[in-house]
């Protein structure tokens, strides 16, 4: 089964600075993608950023990016430039390609992120 | 274009009673997914309908069932409410390959 772990249950950045949000997973797949999700106080999931395992480029989205380390199986969110309306809860999730039709998407426990004025 | 849909926003029940929380998209996607939020434990699946018609349970489907009453729509129902059920439900849509999820904006249900 699949497991993804966020070591860091909360964080704070001061605004305009850079925040590292750490993700590490466990899996004997090789094809996979993952993810991070925010979700603010409204409550709403919203995806962040995505990255296919097959692809060795890391995915960037505006000020996010990732780092992905395959063989560590590290996926490590990095937010520059940071605004207050970055406040929130952010998971990291996987989900494992597969020609079954429940795909297994997992996620891990969060971190509540806070960017300070 | 609203995505993905539910009702209701906020629930109180006592242990017994039942209840369905209803969910619909309107983004023509063939997977519907329940999930329930708890503190610490992030996202987890109770149920997922792969199409129209198919339903498969997920990591935690005791104590609920679902409909997949049409392509738009997949509501959740507590039989036999219990406190254990306490938690922040949450729809989501995707095109089959899941890729991208779309979530609703959440249900918080608590069971007295």
């Amino acid at each position: 089964a699949q497991t993804v772990t966020q070591s860091q249950p909360e964080m704070s950045v001061q605004e305009a600075e850079t925040v590292t949000l750490s993700c590490t997973y466990d899996t004997s797949e090789s094809n996979y993608y993952l993810f991070w999700y925010k979700q603010p106080p409204s409550r709403q999931m919203i995806l962040v950023i995505r990255q296919e395992a097959y692809k060795q480029q890391n995915a960037t989205e505006n000020r996010f990016s990732v780092n992905f380390q395959k063989a560590a199986k590290s996926f490590s969110l990095k937010i520059s430039d940071s605004q207050l309306g970055d406040t929130a809860m952010y998971f990291c999730a996987f989900m494992k390609l597969s020609w079954e039709r429940w795909q297994n998407f997992v996620f891990g426990p969060g971190t509540r992120l806070s960017v300070l004025p | 274009n609203a995505g993905v849909t539910q009702t209701p926003k906020f629930q109180v029940l006592k242990t017994g009673q039942s209840m369905t929380l209803q969910c619909a998209q309107d983004m023509n996607h063939n997977s519907m997914y329940w999930y329930r939020q708890d503190p610490g434990m992030g996202l987890r699946l109770i149920y997922y309908s792969a199409s129209e018609g198919t339903t498969d349970k997920g990591e935690v489907p005791n104590g609920y069932n679902v409909s997949r009453l049409n392509k738009r729509e997949f509501s959740l129902r507590l039989e036999s409410a219990a406190p254990s059920q306490t938690s922040v439900y949450f729809c989501a849509s995707s095109e089959r390959d899941g890729r991208t999820q779309y979530f609703g904006p959440g249900t918080r249900l608590t069971v007295l």
